[in-house]
């Protein structure tokens, strides 16, 4: 199994800034993902990191709102732009490997948007 | 969307077993029964998958039924460690979106002293 970390674990934000939370992962992977779970709810996708070109965005998520980046095979970032107390969330990175068949999630980012 | 259903919450008794029903009645030949859960403010956790057949590991054992139209996953003897919410994902073998986990609501299972 990969071992995923992320920064920052928490934070808490005023509206109107913007945060970058990164994802690093223990083993190269062919796919990532970034996921937001709001408040009482289950988890909704929000794009997969493709490396090297532009993230593909789910329904409901653009890229102006939710920039990623992708540099290589075992690093991402996400941001959250522009944050409004809407975006009070827990951010999630996850990650397949070349087999496909497993997918594993890391600890999550706690964002608290005042 | 999700394409499976589940019950909304559960409670099991320590140390017996915790039944846990999904039902994926649209599911395709080419799918995979995932199973998850997410024990509080954690990231979630895998717990096992199956295509056809019945499969067990070191956490759990999944039931599929013939039609593979439900499935079962089993925790043979619960501890109040396992309360958390379990996520039934159905999820195509290839990649591309329809690879891609799609989260339901999950069951909220209790596990009582």
């Amino acid at each position: 199994s990969a071992v995923i970390s992320q920064k920052p674990s928490r934070d808490i934000c005023q509206r109107g800034t913007s945060l970058t939370i990164q994802c690093q992962v223990d083993s190269q992977v062919t796919m990532m993902f970034w996921y937001r779970q709001q408040p009482g709810q289950s988890l909704t996708l929000i794009a997969t990191a493709n490396q090297g070109s532009e993230a593909t965005y789910e329904s409901g998520f653009v890229i102006d709102k939710f920039p990623i980046s992708r540099p290589n095979l075992t690093f991402s970032t996400l941001t959250v732009s522009n944050m409004s107390p809407e975006d009070s969330s827990i951010y999630l990175c996850s990650v397949r490997g070349a087999r496909g068949e497993t997918q594993y999630f890391g600890p999550g980012t706690r964002l608290l948007v005042l | 969307d999700a394409k499976t259903t589940q019950p909304p919450s559960m409670d099991c008794a320590e140390g017996r077993a915790a039944n846990l029903p999904c039902n994926h009645s649209t599911i395709s030949g080419n799918e995979y029964v995932y199973w998850y859960r997410q024990i509080h403010s954690q990231g979630p956790q895998y717990i096992i998958h199956g295509l056809k057949n019945n499969e067990t590991n070191e956490m759990a054992s999944l039931i599929i039924t013939e039609d593979r139209k439900s499935s079962t996953l089993i925790l043979p003897h619960a501890t109040l460690r396992d309360t958390a919410v379990y996520y039934c994902i159905v999820r195509a073998s290839y990649g591309g979106s329809q690879g891609n986990l799609i989260f339901g609501k999950g069951t909220k299972l209790s596990v009582k002293p």
